[in-house]
């Protein structure tokens, strides 16, 4: 089992790129979610799938869109992408019972100059 | 709204010290509480947990009791080593989502 994996490990973009950042579990689980790790700030979630299908908005969505392709895979995508989403983006799953243990991705580092 | 508030960081301490990271939340309903630990380049692992009050959630010599009537979940252990050297997240899962808030974490550094 891999786990969460997500692609890329690090990415540098201009002001006004867009990208798309991968996630894919293999663990069967039904939910998936978007976090974005600022120092001094914990986590906060972006988007998360509580199932195939279905997306809803977190914290701090704007500016993010995102597509649950199918049950395994989650992605994030940024449109035009500004200063201040340079961040660490974390997925991750879990079945999707309440309250049941999320697992994480490695992260992918991303710089917007 | 939900909120968890934990100590800032960074802790230095020497090996074989005794650790404590406190960690208090605000939330209604019942949650499950969790801690999670980040080593330096990797995501998030989860480290322990507990889902009601009084349990206490233990793992790597680590633990933490649930707290209600102090709303707290401490992280406590006895001799740390360098190898615990890490950020540290308290989060809380809320009742009738099942999303994650966590607090802002603390870094811990243990010399030998």
């Amino acid at each position: 089992n891999a786990g969460v994996t997500q692609t890329p490990k690090f990415q540098v973009l201009k002001t006004g790129q867009s990208m798309t950042l991968q996630c894919a579990q293999d663990m069967n689980h039904n939910s998936m979610y978007w976090y974005r790790q600022d120092p001094g700030m914990g986590l906060r979630l972006i988007y998360y799938s509580a199932s195939e299908g279905t997306t809803d908005k977190g914290e701090v969505p704007n500016g993010y869109n995102v597509s649950r392709l199918n049950k395994r895979e989650f992605s994030l995508r940024l449109e035009s992408a500004a200063p201040s989403q340079t961040s660490v983006y974390f997925c991750a799953s879990n079945k999707g019972q309440n309250q049941e243990t999320q697992y994480f991705g490695p992260g992918t580092r991303l710089l917007v100059l | 709204g939900n909120s968890v508030t934990q100590m800032e960081g960074p802790v230095t301490l020497s090996e074989e010290a005794f650790l404590t990271i406190n960690c208090t939340y605000t939330a209604t309903g019942y949650p499950s509480l969790f801690w999670y630990v980040q080593y330096p380049g990797e995501g998030l692992q989860l480290l322990l947990k507990a889902t009601k009050a009084d349990d206490k959630g233990s793992n790597k010599g680590f633990e933490a009791t649930y707290r209600k009537e102090t709303t707290s979940f401490h992280l406590e252990k006895g001799s740390v080593q360098v190898s615990d050297s890490a950020v540290y997240f308290c989060a809380l899962s809320d009742y009738n989502t099942g999303k994650l808030i966590f607090g802002q974490g603390t870094t811990l550094q243990v010399k030998p």
